[in-house]
């Protein structure tokens, strides 16, 4: 079993959408979590930290439920732009080693 | 920008040879990472390094050596590259004071043959 795990897709969806991504962990002593994003052929970038209490960031909202080792993603008003990977992260250790899921991947069509 | 450089960006081997990659940031991070990336697979984190000469395995070290003589500098060898090392290579760096966070370098794209 992967320790991160998140459904890879893809989804294609229209632009003005609203998607939800989710994901699990199995590590109970991960101690941060976060969404990144990777565009085709590019490096991952921190699309947003993710806390207990829940956090947005303009149309992105991203929320953490620890009881049940969830972790949340939510894109409102979809833009042609948002179209790439996005992958869950889980964060343990002394030296803070990330832990990755496979990245789902989303289309934004016109 | 995290200043990070990684080096070569494209490398085509043969099996059996050594391989060094080489990541170089700029703006003196005392975190320093090196993954692998395959479809399936998402990143894999390699070697990790928390400063001069400290360095320790990650997930999938088998195969791979890493030293960091300058915090500037980490390197990830190959000592005898095989064709399940074919993959895309990302170096990446932690703040200091947030080491939560990584930043992620270009890549090296390296295929063994």
């Amino acid at each position: 079993r992967k320790e991160v795990e998140q459904d890879p897709g893809p989804f294609n969806v229209p632009e003005g959408a609203t998607v939800a991504f989710n994901c699990t962990y199995s590590n109970s002593a991960s101690q941060s979590f976060f969404w990144y994003r990777q565009d085709c052929r590019k490096e991952p970038k921190l699309l947003m930290s993710v806390y207990s209490s829940g956090n947005e960031d303009g149309r992105f909202t991203a929320q953490l439920n620890r009881a049940s080792q969830y972790i949340s993603l939510l894109i409102r008003d979809s833009k042609l732009s948002d179209s790439a990977t996005y992958l869950c992260v889980a964060s343990s250790g002394s030296a803070r080693q990330l832990t990755f899921g496979s990245g789902t991947q989303l289309t934004v069509l016109p | 920008d995290a200043g990070i450089t990684q080096s070569p960006r494209h490398k085509v081997t043969e099996t059996g040879t050594p391989v060094t990659l080489r990541c170089h940031q700029t703006e003196n991070h005392r975190y320093m990472y090196w993954y692998r990336q395959d479809p399936g697979h998402g990143l894999r984190l390699i070697h990790y390094s928390y400063g001069v000469k400290d360095t320790d395995k990650g997930e999938v070290s088998d195969g791979y050596s890493v030293s960091r003589s300058k915090t500037e500098d980490f390197l990830l060898t190959l000592e005898s590259a095989t064709s399940s090392q074919t993959s895309v290579y990302f170096c990446a760096i932690s703040e200091v004071g947030d080491v939560d966070t990584q930043y992620f370098g270009p890549g090296t794209r390296l295929t063994v043959l």
